[in-house]
């Protein structure tokens, strides 16, 4: 089974503070996201990354950055938190497109619940 | 990008089979429709994808009509744990296309 796993389950952090969010993915996938999800809004794409050190914007990359050193692990980087980045934040990866079976098929993980206070 | 509209809420009972369905007007010819399930707490897991036509696997159907504009997904004979909220997305499997959006999802309530 494939396994994705996030750093904490629950976070707080207070205004002004560098936040990192950890994802690590056990499958060899060469796809990772990350998406934020709140009540009323679904789940927002924030970034996501094809390979190691590429990534691309999402819907909502403003405030964010990412990094993805190796091919496991994709981080969620908030600069400089603030009160409306309070939400849960869910880190998903996947096969590339290439596969026509696996296209989208994602995997995600248990999700980060972040407060910034 | 394709965007997708489903109902915001159903209701079931027990024993029925539950037919969720999304528009998605604009979807492209390359596009796949994937159908997600999310309990609360947790992160949203695959339940089926398709193309054309229909495909069934062991959880669910897929029922997509010719124009592709529309696709259903069938639950057969639903339980209380099928309470969920589950989504539809739409998107390409063009190699490194994984900018893709969720909708806001259909929250399924199963009741006794």
């Amino acid at each position: 089974d494939v396994k994705v796993t996030q750093s904490s389950r629950y976070l707080v952090k207070r205004t002004g503070e560098k936040v990192f969010l950890e994802c690590v993915q056990d499958m060899d996938h060469e796809n990772m996201f990350w998406y934020r999800q709140d009540p009323g809004l679904g789940l927002r794409l924030i970034y996501f990354s094809y390979d190691v050190k590429m990534k691309e914007k999402g819907d909502i990359p403003e405030g964010y950055s990412v990094s993805r050193e190796k091919k496991e692990r994709f981080s969620l980087i908030l600069e400089s938190a603030s009160t409306n980045q309070t939400s849960m934040y869910l880190c998903a990866s996947s096969l590339p497109g290439t596969r026509r079976s696996s296209a989208y098929e994602q995997y995600f993980g248990p999700g980060t619940r972040l407060t910034v206070t | 990008l394709a965007k997708t509209t489903q109902p915001i809420s159903m209701d079931s009972y027990e024993g029925q089979e539950v037919n969720i369905t999304c528009s998605h007007n604009n979807i492209a010819t390359n596009d796949y429709i994937t159908w997600y399930q999310q309990f609360p707490s947790q992160g949203p897991r695959f339940i089926i994808q398709g193309y054309k036509t229909k495909v069934t696997n062991e959880v669910a159907s897929l029922f997509i009509p010719a124009d592709r504009k529309s696709s259903t997904l069938s639950l057969p004979r639903v339980s209380l744990s099928d309470t969920a909220v589950y989504y539809c997305l739409v998107g390409s499997p063009r190699p490194n296309a994984g900018k893709s959006t969720f909708g806001d999802g259909t929250t399924l309530t199963v009741k006794p």
